[in-house]
């Protein structure tokens, strides 16, 4: 059975970081592109970065020069650093296999 | 980037009943990289079309996707109770951003 379990999120303040992690098991982690999508409290699906089986990586422009992804094929696990940390960054962030399976997300809540 | 639009904003219909829903890119979408979503309350985004018209493993028949170049539609046949819920659609691929429409919530009349 696909599975990603995020972890990592919390309380931290503006200009902080947090580092959020995402846990994959039950398919060949290596040949997917994954990805973070985020959704603001009663807020719509923002998406934010992917990287690709081949670590070709975006980012979306609200995030760019801020966050960082990365994965560990050898732990099957992905990776989103958050610097300086904004308040309209609170949302709840998914991690994604392609697009077809979700993790039900963690909490980012940026507030002083 | 490409933007997306879909419409209605709210719908209300009454179990049994046929749903339609638009979505519209401001730009062709390349290859039909073109995904619906579904999401309850407290539950993360659900794969229901991707492709624009294939459905995601696991999906009910009742769901079918349509549409091409800028104008796509997800249509629920007969409305059961558990589909009452919010519906993305989103453009993928190899291009990014990847972009999510605002969302059509389907709620009970």
């Amino acid at each position: 059975e696909v599975q990603v379990v995020e972890s990592g999120g919390g309380l931290v303040q503006p200009g902080g970081s947090l580092r959020l992690s995402c846990a994959a098991s039950g398919f060949t982690f290596s040949a997917y592109s994954m990805n973070w999508v985020r959704q603001a409290p009663g807020k719509g699906l923002e998406w934010v970065s992917s990287i690709s089986s081949s670590g070709t990586i975006y980012y979306a422009d609200s995030v760019k020069g801020r966050f960082t992804i990365s994965r560990d094929n050898a732990k099957n696990s992905l990776y989103l650093q958050m610097n300086s940390l904004r308040d309209e960054d609170t949302a709840v962030y998914y991690c994604a296999r392609y697009f077809d399976h979700w993790g039900q997300g963690t909490l980012v809540t940026v507030s002083s | 980037d490409i933007v997306l639009t879909q419409s209605p904003g709210t719908l209300s219909l009454s179990p049994g009943e046929r749903a339609t829903l638009s979505c519209r890119a401001s730009q062709s979408v390349s290859s039909s990289y073109l995904a619906w979503y579904q999401q309850k309350p407290g539950q993360a985004p659900r794969l229901l079309i991707y492709g624009a018209s294939s459905r995601a493993s696991g999906i009910p028949d009742r769901f079918s996707g349509s549409g091409s170049g800028t104008d796509f539609t997800l249509t629920i046949s007969r409305l059961e109770p558990e589909d009452f819920a919010v519906y993305y659609c989103q453009k993928y691929g190899s291009s990014p951003p990847f972009t999510f429409g605002p969302g059509t919530k389907v709620d009970i009349k």
